[in-house]
Parts: C-alpha cells; structure tokens; sequence
C-alpha cells in the first residue's frame, strides 16, 4: 500500500530556533516529494523534489530529498510566529493514474 | 485573478442529506481533484479527473460522488452513504501531468 509518513506529529519551539520536519514515503512509480504549508485553509506549496541530495532553499526553508532511504526532510532556520502551521509532504506518483498521495502533517507552533 | 473558487465556505447537513460542495477553477487546469482533511489526519484523496467527463475513484470514494462534465467545474456530492462527513474538504486543480497541485480555500461541512 502507498503511504507518506511525517514526523513528529507535532512541534513546539521558540522563535529564533531552527526545525528539522521528516517525511518518509513509499509509493510505485515515485516521481517527486512536494512539500506544502498549511496556515489557516488552502496549502500552499513551498518546494517540489525531483533529483536526490540536490538541495532547494527559499529564504530561511531549505528542503532536500534522499530516493536511498525514501526520505525528505524540511528546514526551518531562525523561526518566526509566522512559521506557525501545518506542514504537509506529499509524494506524486505517475504513469496511469497521476495523483499526489500526502502525509498526515506536522503541526508547528513558533512560541515567540 | 486566475484561481480555485470553493463554496461555501461553511455548509451544515442535516442527518440523511445530500449535499454538494462545489469547485470552480479558471486556470484552465485540466486535471482537479477533492480531498478530505480531518483533525490530526492529512490529506485523503476522494476522487480525482485527469480529464474532462472521466474521474476516478481515490482512497476514500464510498459515499462520495462527483461529475466533470466542465473543464473549470468538479463539484463534489456528499450522500447520505457517507457515514461520517464532517470534515474539511479541499479542492485543487493542477495541470495534467504537473506535480504542483493548487487549492481552494475549503469547505467546512458540519452534520447536525
């Protein structure tokens, strides 16, 4: 069975740390992991990885996948309030039936 | 502004009712999908189109119907089948193909 596993399930820091989100999947015809946050309704998407070790940076969010171990992990540096939400990983398959099949999430809470 | 219209945000359903959440998108995205979204819980997959008058099932279609007899429309039907239908649902497009999917804002449907 397909499935996207995230950890932790949850998370509480105070502003100015830096965070380190899991996600492991296991999915057939694996194309690429995308990560998107989730603050108050509609995810918005933050990076899509294809190539294994290359590293994808967006300011202070940093992301890089690992096909060996089926992983992806997210990086958060100096956190800010605004960093509070859901963060969700999910895995995209394709061949016959294209689809994104994602993880449960984790839920960070920046303290200030 | 190109993007995924849901409505309404908030829909309340009474025992034994069928509802249907509607989705509308004008990024002339080919592919649509509808997800549920529960406390503590990811995103799950209830039905998908890559196409035009073609859809497929997801991971948990029992109770759920849809059509996509429209390019722009996939409204979602919630029927009385659904044992347990009070959740968040989203809706996204993505182009057929593409990973990066694009969400609406979300329906909160509450059973009274």
């Amino acid at each position: 069975e397909d499935k996207v596993v995230q950890s932790p399930l949850s998370l509480v820091v105070h502003e100015g740390d830096t965070v380190t989100l899991n996600c492991s999947y296991e999915v057939t015809n694996f194309r690429s992991l995308l990560w998107y946050k989730q603050e108050k309704k509609a995810p918005t998407f933050l990076f899509m990885l294809t190539s294994s070790g290359i590293e994808k940076k967006s300011g202070r969010l940093s992301s890089i996948l690992d096909k060996k171990e089926l992983s992806s992990i997210l990086n958060i540096t100096a956190t800010q309030t605004g960093d509070s939400a859901i963060y969700l990983c999910a895995a995209y398959y394709g061949g016959a039936t294209n689809k994104l099949i994602f993880g449960t999430g984790t839920l960070l809470a920046v303290q200030p | 502004d190109g993007g995924i219209t849901q409505s309404p945000k908030y829909l309340f359903r009474k025992e034994g009712q069928n509802v249907t959440l509607s989705c509308e998108q004008n990024l002339n995205h080919d592919a649509m999908y509808w997800y549920r979204q529960d406390p503590g819980q990811g995103l799950r997959l209830i039905y998908y189109s890559q196409i035009v008058n073609d859809f497929q099932k997801g991971d948990i279609a029992e109770g759920y119907s849809v059509s996509r007899e429209k390019k722009e429309s996939f409204p979602l039907t919630v029927t009385s089948a659904q044992k347990n239908p009070t959740a968040f649902y989203l809706c996204a497009s993505s182009i057929s193909g593409r990973e990066e999917a694009f969400f609406g804002q979300g329906t909160r449907l509450t059973v009274v």
